[in-house]
């Protein structure tokens, strides 16, 4: 089976630009997140949506990070526009309904430098 | 707000020697994760742990879990290179979705 599908790997880009990162979660998941990883901070949850709608955006840091679930089966986080505080990786997880005990899978993230 | 402590932050191990992760939550909890991560890679499942008293073995690790404390360790035994890398506990709150990570457990094992 296809795990969590992230894209692009790594992105590098000047600040003020717009950045979209992507996700393609695991077939017939109902839930997907999207986190933060950085040294200082740990893995932050983001944001996550169960069946394409957005159930707690709470650690969205600012207005500048949105995120959208389109379908099923793709889901973008946008950050516009991007400062230097936003370089981490950024992973996209998705998982079964609750009562199936099933973990949270992972994709590889995305190493994003803002400059 | 559920807050989740791992200790020690980092580990050297002496191959061969058994080691154990602490990881402590701070609100009632009904499920328990353990995850690894690789250097620039990716978060691999490890357990997870639904009850109090559930132990959860592969290989050399074992994970166990008590809700009474609010305790999860993860026990390795007889240490090898392989087992390098960082390792995650999470918690998610009852009746929640959200994972709240630990702080993570720097694992280095040296021959």
């Amino acid at each position: 089976d296809a795990g969590v599908i992230q894209s692009p790997r790594h992105e590098v880009t000047e600040m003020g630009q717009e950045v979209t990162l992507r996700c393609k979660p695991i077939s017939g998941h109902d839930y997907l997140f999207w986190y933060r990883q950085t040294m200082m901070r740990g893995l932050e949850l983001l944001i996550y949506f169960n069946n394409n709608v957005p159930i707690d955006d709470s650690g969205m840091p600012e207005d500048r990070f949105s995120a959208k679930m389109p379908n099923a089966s793709f889901s973008t986080l946008k950050i516009q526009p991007s400062e230097p505080r936003d370089s981490a990786v950024y992973f996209c997880a998705s998982s079964l309904w609750r009562g199936s005990n099933q973990p949270q899978h992972f994709g590889d993230g995305t190493r994003l430098s803002i400059l | 707000e559920l807050k989740v402590e791992q200790n020690p932050l980092f580990l050297s191990m002496q191959e061969g020697k058994n080691y154990t992760i602490y990881c402590n939550y701070s609100t009632t909890s009904d499920r328990l994760y353990w995850y690894r991560q690789d250097p620039g890679k990716s978060l691999e499942s490890l357990f997870v742990l639904l009850s109090n008293g559930a132990v959860k073995q592969e290989g050399r690790l074992m994970a166990s879990l008590d809700t009474k404390a609010r305790l999860s360790t993860l026990h390795i035994t007889a240490a090898v290179h392989d087992l390098s890398a960082t390792y995650f506990c999470a918690a998610i709150k009852a009746a929640g979705n959200k994972l709240t990570f630990g702080g993570g457990t720097r694992v280095l094992v040296k021959p």
